[in-house]
């Protein structure tokens, strides 16, 4: 059963508008979560991590997280796209918080972000 | 450091042949994974390692192998390829406490025909 959930797997705006990618998890104990960036052709690269500190997470490239155990989501967010920001983009959890064995994430399927002129 | 390093970054094979895949980590760490990424189905984790001479399967371990002699080595075999294995393969790595962050190689693009 898939542990993470990406909603939308394309997500376009323009130039300059908000981002918002949504990532909803199940998990019976405080998670850790992770948002990673894959350029293409290319593999994937750490955007931000959380591991129980502060709620509110600042990443790379400006763009930042926020846990929210109530609604069970970690969704990213940037408040002005640029072009460079078109990615596909994987929200995963720690393995750990579903029993297994640590260091394996569960990753969404991606959401792919287009960025127009 | 060079991080996670993946060899080759392309191959192309018939049905039924065999290929190594090699990953190499510099960072020391006692974790290992290959996954495969298919358009649509995100990362599915193949095999792992927690440490030099241990792996363990994944979720889609099927028509694979992987040995894990040294600890900055990671090898994943095909023993007689599929086209169901065409896909792009990752190799990752991380520490053995902490969060669970990976570091991803660069990937190997692999064709069966």
């Amino acid at each position: 059963a898939q542990s993470v959930t990406q909603l939308g797997s394309h997500v376009s705006v323009s130039e300059g508008a908000l981002v918002l990618l949504r990532c909803n998890y199940s998990s019976s104990v405080p998670p850790y979560l992770f948002w990673y960036v894959q350029y293409p052709n290319q593999g994937l690269q750490l955007l931000l991590k959380y591991t129980s500190a502060a709620t509110l997470v600042k990443g790379i490239n400006g763009f930042e997280a926020e846990f929210k155990k109530s609604e069970t989501s970690f969704h990213l967010t940037k408040p002005s796209a640029h072009m460079s920001d078109a990615a596909e983009y994987f929200c995963a959890v720690n393995r750990r918080a579903y029993g297994g064995s640590q260091g394996n994430l569960i990753f969404g399927k991606g959401t792919k972000l287009s960025v127009k002129p | 450091n060079a991080g996670v390093t993946q060899t080759p970054k392309f191959r192309v094979l018939k049905t039924g042949q065999s290929m190594t895949l090699l990953c190499a980590q510099d960072m020391n760490h006692e974790y290992m994974y290959w996954y495969r990424q298919d358009p649509g189905m995100g990362l599915r984790l193949i095999h792992y390692s927690v440490g030099e001479g241990t792996t363990a399967k994944g979720e889609v371990p099927d028509g694979y192998n992987v040995s894990r002699l040294k600890k900055q080595n990671f090898l994943l075999g095909l023993e007689s390829a599929a086209p169901s294995q065409t896909s792009v393969y990752f190799c990752a790595s991380s520490y053995s406490g902490g969060s669970g962050e990976q570091f991803f190689g660069p990937g190997t693009r692999l064709t069966v025909l």
